[in-house]
């Protein structure tokens, strides 16, 4: 079965620091996203983006983040400047090219970053 | 606006008897609403998916949930647990356009041997 995969799974890095996590998406979908789950709370949206551009993001995507797709089989999401508030599990997620409302997500297995 | 409310942070269940797992939501639009399981250090696999079609959707592991739009509530049903079913269960409502999600807060659910 087609899956998403992120790397790397388990990332630590000083608070300042910059960070890029990674995540392939499966082939045939068209939309991306990350999410952000802070341990023991809920499972936050961050963003989507289709067709090369941001489609949505929500009040946790500041200017600190950015989102990529540098050559079409990889999405990534930069945090510029790392903060210990940053520490969380983030998800990347793709969906059918007909949207998520239809088909769902299919969810990466996560990437923790840890800032110190 | 849309949100989602889990009633339950915590279910516990001895193996082979019921499990429902409660869930209600709010939408401007005509919902889309799944469930996604998170076992312990792993992603979030959908369970089910309701998208305005039968009300009464059938997933994956022998899990249903039943869509009910005068009560606003999706809840999520198992006739018999299995040890293999405890793990974190999130109840997630789409807007229109799919772009974003609203995940409720989750509920645990243990299974006692």
């Amino acid at each position: 079965e087609p899956e998403v995969t992120q790397t790397p799974s388990h990332q630590v890095t000083q608070m300042g620091q910059e960070v890029i996590l990674r995540c392939v998406p499966i082939s045939n979908h068209l939309y991306f996203y990350w999410y952000r789950q802070i341990l023991g709370q809920k499972v936050e949206f961050l963003v989507s983006f289709y067709n090369n551009e941001i489609s949505e993001k929500s009040e946790i995507f500041d200017d600190q983040f950015s989102v990529e797709r540098p050559d079409g089989s990889n999405f990534t999401l930069k945090i510029r400047s790392t903060k210990l508030e940053d520490s969380a599990m983030y998800f990347c997620a793709s969906s059918e090219p007909t949207g998520a409302r239809n088909y769902g997500y299919t969810f990466g297995s996560g990437t923790r970053l840890t800032v110190v | 606006a849309q949100s989602v409310t889990q009633l339950d942070s915590h279910v516990s269940v001895s193996e082979g008897t019921p499990v429902l797992l409660r869930c209600n939501y709010s939408s401007s639009y005509s919902p889309s609403l799944f469930w996604y399981v998170q076992h312990p250090n792993k992603g979030l696999q959908l369970l089910l998916k309701y998208t305005s079609a039968a009300t009464l959707v059938k997933g994956i592991n022998g899990f249903e949930a039943e869509f009910k739009k005068s009560e606003t509530s999706f809840h999520l049903t198992k006739p018999s647990a299995h040890m293999s079913d405890a793990a974190e269960y999130f109840c997630v409502v789409s807007n229109t356009g799919g772009f974003k999600t609203i995940f409720g807060a989750g509920t645990r659910l243990f299974v006692k041997a």
